[in-house]
């Protein structure tokens, strides 16, 4: 079992709708990523989290705002997003800051559709 | 051009195959190079780490890295129905500020 948890698994909202994507690590890992990922593609990189701060943000529309409570979480509010944002959103977490190794772990994702 | 290519595939092998998965790349700055395995309907999981150059084995797998050719490999020996899954190679380097680059992923069927 993977130990980056991240809820809800499914989600389907409407194009007014707010929602929140949230993920969990307990690995003591100090940076939390979110990708996303569409069918037959590789993940691409919307936000990195060092110690709770954003320290990457890769142009993503500001439909998407990320929040980082503490170390341990990582949450992804949605609003007023379009159908071409239904994709898998991925949470991540390393143990070193900004994973210049490449060893990052990830949950399961989260299955967003939007109506 | 891509920093990063990979065959899509789909590739099908039998049960019990020798699978050979491969990458090529165009920074020199990448110092780093990951395997990841994901299963439909999953998230990626990380499956070898290689710094630099040379070869690194784990169980069945292997993974080699030919930084004079830009060139990373991955082959699984005695290939089972449980390795079907997508193959993402990704890079990495100390100038890229945290970010992976992945590879399109190759689609492996290993069937019985």
């Amino acid at each position: 079992d993977t130990e980056v948890t991240q809820t809800p698994k499914h989600l389907v909202m409407g194009m007014t709708n707010k929602k929140s994507l949230k993920c969990e690590q307990h690995m003591g890992h100090r940076a939390m990523y979110w990708y996303k990922q569409k069918a037959k593609k590789p993940p691409e990189l919307m936000f990195v989290y060092s110690y709770e701060k954003l320290s990457i943000n890769e142009s993503v529309p500001s439909r998407f705002s990320p929040e980082c409570p503490n170390s341990s979480l990582l949450n992804l509010h949605l609003h007023a997003l379009q159908p071409e944002d239904s994709a898998l959103y991925l949470c991540a977490s390393s143990q070193r800051r900004l994973a210049n190794t490449g060893e990052l772990f990830f949950g399961e994702g989260s299955r967003l559709t939007v109506l | 051009q891509k920093e990063v290519e990979q065959d899509p595939g789909p590739l099908s092998v039998p049960e019990g195959a020798i699978v050979s998965l491969n990458c090529t790349y165009s920074n020199s700055a990448f110092q780093y190079f990951m395997w990841y395995r994901q299963y439909s309907r999953k998230g990626p999981e990380l499956l070898m780490y290689t710094y630099s150059s040379g070869n690194k084995e784990d169980g069945r797998f292997t993974a080699q890295v030919d930084k004079s050719s830009k060139y990373i490999s991955l082959f699984i020996r005695d290939s089972q129905p449980s390795d079907s899954a997508t193959y993402l190679c990704a890079m990495s380097g100390n100038n890229q500020g945290g970010k992976l680059i992945f590879g399109q992923g190759t689609e492996l069927s290993v069937k019985p």
